[in-house]
């Protein structure tokens, strides 16, 4: 069974300051992953897609990918109360022909 | 691009009762995803489609479950009988073919079954 953890949180964040999430997986073959953003009573929306060559930035948002120890972490910078919803990761599987998994989600409150 | 079209968004049902939810994808994307989602469970993959033909339907939790996607354009999945443990929010997804493309969401059906 491939796992994907996350912390449920809610992790509380200043507005300004940097909320940084964390998503483990168990299948060492996970070499990209997906993160997405849900608002409450809303469907998930994609913010970032990490390929296997590194990290990535697009705005406010880096995700790192660490696969010596099969993390991949999220940064949202300049936090807003706009952030304030739950953080899905899901590791994309080549393998798994379109296949789809998603961790629990953290979800983040960014406090005025 | 209207996005990922789910109907209805809600449905109340009484137990037994058949439930039937729909999804169009968008149009170009050959692979279709049927998700639901629950506090204790979190978003699970019940089955998903490539080019219309089901390839793996093993989150599909009971024989109570199906899923059929007749056309490039639209999909079902079917709850007969219906019961109370079923209530969730039940998304379809659609995604293009390729490393990158990301998944796009429909807006979810609430299910609840009195």
């Amino acid at each position: 069974q491939k796992e994907v953890e996350q912390n449920s949180g809610p992790l509380s964040v200043p507005e300004g300051a940097i909320a940084s999430l964390n998503c483990t997986y168990s299948d060492r073959g996970s070499q990209s992953f997906f993160w997405y953003r849900q608002y409450s009573g809303k469907s998930p929306e994609l913010i970032m897609f990490i390929y296997s060559n590194g990290d990535k930035e697009d705005g406010r948002f880096t995700a790192q990918l660490n696969k010596a120890s099969q993390y991949v972490s999220l940064l949202i910078r300049d936090s807003q109360p706009s952030d304030s919803a739950t953080y899905l990761c899901a590791p994309y599987e080549k393998a798994a022909g379109n296949k789809l998994t998603f961790g629990g989600g953290t979800r983040v409150l960014v406090k005025p | 691009d209207a996005g990922v079209i789910q109907s209805p968004r809600h449905e109340v049902t009484e137990m037994g009762q058949e439930v039937t939810l729909r999804c169009k994808p968008i149009s170009g994307h050959n692979s279709l995803f049927w998700y639901r989602q629950t506090m204790m469970r979190g978003l699970e993959l019940l089955i998903y489609f490539n080019n219309n033909v089901p390839i793996d339907d093993s989150g599909m939790p009971e024989d109570r479950f199906s899923a059929k996607m007749p056309n490039a354009s639209f999909s079902t999945l079917k709850i007969q009988p219906s019961e109370p443990r079923d209530s969730a929010v039940y998304f379809c997804a659609s995604r293009a073919t390729g490393e990158g493309y990301g998944y796009t969401f429909g807006s979810g059906t609430r299910l609840t079954v009195v």
